[in-house]
């Protein structure tokens, strides 16, 4: 149980193009999402917390506008890198809490490489 | 600002040999304290997770001490083996998850 997925595991695209990036909580409902970035050798970093039905919640520093985060669903949250440059290549995870769950505990997913050229 | 520290950054020992890792954080109002392992270029694989009420977890070879007074947590891992070999991040969990850098380990064989 409590298995998250995100899908793509890997993109590569060309400058100034958007990507966008999936998370989905395949066997639990989540009204919170949590958005990560990892640049190599160093720990993760918290973009944005995503709440179902709301608008996001972003950490300081990161752009809201180049960042979009949509929470659709209970079960779906998207990240989309807008006009996307060199410097955003990065590894994005994405974790999900289960709405029944009283432990606090967040379930990751596999993340997705970003790979900006 | 809740500040996670993990010591060391790096780690090599022989296989079999016990496995000691650190974590201290700044700010002792937490929820709980999660360990995860990351393979390099993969995600994150909960290994233990540890109540702010609780004083350690087990789970096979593993076992996580946490002492909230003194802000600190300790990863055990007994009998190493080369498998373990990954960088082991601690993460705490008050109005946010906050990981430390992590500890990278090379068990070798």
């Amino acid at each position: 149980g409590a298995v998250v997925s995100q899908h793509p595991s890997w993109v590569i695209c060309k400058s100034g193009t958007s990507v966008k990036i999936e998370c989905r909580s395949l066997d639990f409902q989540a009204t919170t999402m949590f958005w990560y970035r990892q640049f190599p050798k160093q720990s993760l970093m918290l973009m944005a917390t995503s709440n179902e039905g709301s608008k996001a919640t972003y950490e300081q520093g990161v752009e809201k506008d180049k960042f979009l985060i949509n929470h659709a669903s209970l079960t779906l949250s998207t990240l989309t890198v807008t006009s996307a440059h060199p410097e955003d290549s990065s590894f994005y995870i994405c974790s999900a809490r289960d709405r029944s769950g009283r432990s606090y505990e967040q379930f990751f997913g596999p993340g997705t490489r970003l790979t900006v050229l | 600002k809740q500040e996670v520290t993990q010591i060391p950054a790096a780690l090599s020992v022989p296989e079999g040999e016990n496995l000691v890792l650190n974590c201290s954080f700044t700010d002792s109002a937490i929820y709980n304290l999660q360990w995860f392992r990351q393979d390099p270029g993969k995600g994150l694989t909960s290994l233990l997770l540890i109540q702010s009420s609780q004083r350690e977890q087990t789970s096979g070879r593993l076992n996580a001490s946490l002492d909230k007074s003194s802000g600190r947590s300790t990863l055990y891992i007994a009998a190493s083996q080369p498998g373990d070999s990954a960088t082991y991040l601690c993460a705490v969990h008050d109005y946010k998850l906050s990981f430390g850098a992590g500890t990278t380990v090379t068990v070798r064989a």
